[in-house]
């Protein structure tokens, strides 16, 4: 079975600082990338997802995560965050078949005014 | 809108006792899924379909049983329920293009 390790499992930072959420996996095959985030009392929501090519993914809310094939990681940034990226925030990992996805335990990123 | 249901959002049960989730999809999805949260464990899956008819195991299958008979919904069920179920469950189709689109879950709390 694949692993996600979230290492982080609170980040609090203040407000219009940058922020990076570290996630990384263990595989030995080709891997599809995600990270979701989930507002309280909600279901998770897409923010990117790496699937080939540039290893730069840039997703909605101002969120981007790089690939690093060699350190298997995939870690989340975002350069000025706000109060309302207040959320916890999950990696995913899928095999090239698509058939089942690994969640890591979450990071609870708390911005502070 | 377009999206996926679940059906009930809260429910309590006492030990034994049976119940059943319903997860609703209207966008012709062939995949579903079932997860369970559990605090500071992220998201694990009970159970999946890779379409109408079938359905697999998971990470952790033991104490449910899901059905898929028809392709919009994807039944999780619990013949009885046991204290260590309490957690909240969230039902997932996935798009052709890879990512997943989920319900807005589950909290059931067994006694």
């Amino acid at each position: 079975a694949q692993s996600v390790t979230q290492l982080d499992s609170q980040v609090p930072v203040f407000e219009e600082a940058p922020v990076e959420l570290r996630c990384n996996y263990s595989s030995s095959v080709s891997v599809y990338l995600f990270w979701y985030v989930q507002y309280p009392n909600q279901g998770l929501q897409l923010l990117l997802k790496y699937l080939s090519g540039s290893t730069l993914v840039k997703g909605i809310n101002g969120f981007e995560a790089e690939f690093n094939k060699s350190q298997t990681s995939f870690h989340l940034r975002k350069p000025s965050v706000h109060i309302s990226d207040t959320a916890e925030y999950f990696c995913a990992v899928s095999l090239y078949n698509f058939n089942k996805f690994y969640f890591g335990s979450g990071t609870k990123l708390n911005v502070k005014p | 809108n377009a999206g996926v249901t679940q059906t009930p959002k809260f429910r309590v049960l006492k030990t034994g006792q049976s119940m059943t989730l319903l997860c609703a999809q209207d966008m012709n999805h062939e995949y579903m899924y079932w997860y369970r949260q559990d605090p500071g464990m992220g998201l694990r899956l009970i159970h999946y379909s890779v379409g109408e008819g079938t359905t697999a195991k998971g990470e952790v299958p033991d104490g449910y049983n899901v059905s898929r008979l028809k392709k919009q919904n994807f039944l999780l069920g619990l013949e009885s329920a046991a204290p260590s179920q309490t957690s909240v469950y969230f039902c997932a189709s996935k798009f052709e293009t890879g990512e997943l689109f989920f319900g807005e879950g589950s909290r059931l709390t067994v006694l």
